[in-house]
């Protein structure tokens, strides 16, 4: 069956370490992205990709970083510059062009928490 | 800017009472209305989608939602609930011609027996 893939589950990072999340998809889709969801607070967009080797920030970039080598696969790492990453982080895929409103098919999640 | 109230944080209801989980949305330029489901752990799953014409949507689980562009808004409705709509539900606005997504905060559906 065809679906986005999120490892590890769970994740638990020490104090300045960068921790890698990793997001593989195999719908053939063109774009992807990350989410951060924080309890009450929806989720919001951390990067998003519409093409390999090109990405975006979203709204709260800062402290992410990302890559896109692959259509099937944008690893997200989180740097000792977050200063609180304890989340949810969900990718998401989705084709790009021409039918607009493509909705985005969203992975199980990766929770990471601070040691 | 574009934003999304869902204007309860939590909603209960009884085993097979009807449910009404409220939206509205801001937006100066044309939209997409989504609601997408959310199980404990887990990823967000598309319930149902407004694109263009009717103004009635159909989704899965018995779901549908009306948009209603004079009040803004895209309520989700079930005439029935069961236990297992037990949930978080998210109601999502998306720009036309663009692919970026505006979360709502969501709603958390509770049923009881």
């Amino acid at each position: 069956d065809g679906g986005i893939t999120q490892s590890p589950k769970y994740l638990f990072r020490k104090e300045g370490q960068n921790v890698t999340l990793s997001c593989e998809q195999n719908l053939n889709h063109d774009a992807m992205y990350w989410y951060r969801q924080d309890p009450g607070q929806g989720l919001r967009l951390i990067y998003y990709s519409q093409i390999v080797n090109d990405f975006q920030k979203g709204d709260i970039a800062e402290g992410y970083s990302v890559s896109r080598e692959k259509k099937e696969s944008f690893p997200l790492t989180v740097t000792s510059a977050q200063k609180n990453p304890t989340a949810f982080y969900l990718c998401a895929s989705s084709i790009v062009g021409p039918r607009e409103g493509q909705p985005q098919h969203f992975g199980d999640g990766t929770r990471l928490s601070i040691l | 800017a574009q934003s999304v109230t869902q204007l309860d944080s939590q909603v209960p209801v009884f085993e097979e009472a009807p449910v009404e989980l409220r939206c509205n949305y801001s937006s100066s330029v044309s939209v997409y209305l989504f609601w997408y489901v959310q199980y404990p752990n887990q990823g967000l799953q598309l319930l149902l989608k407004y694109l263009s014409g009717s103004t009635l949507v159909k989704g899965i689980n018995g779901f549908e939602a009306e948009f209603k562009k004079s009040e803004t808004s895209f309520h989700l409705t079930k005439p029935s609930a069961h236990m297992s709509d037990a949930a978080e539900y998210f109601c999502v606005v998306s720009l036309t011609g663009f692919q970026k997504l505006v979360f709502g905060t969501g709603t958390r559906l509770l049923v009881s027996p």
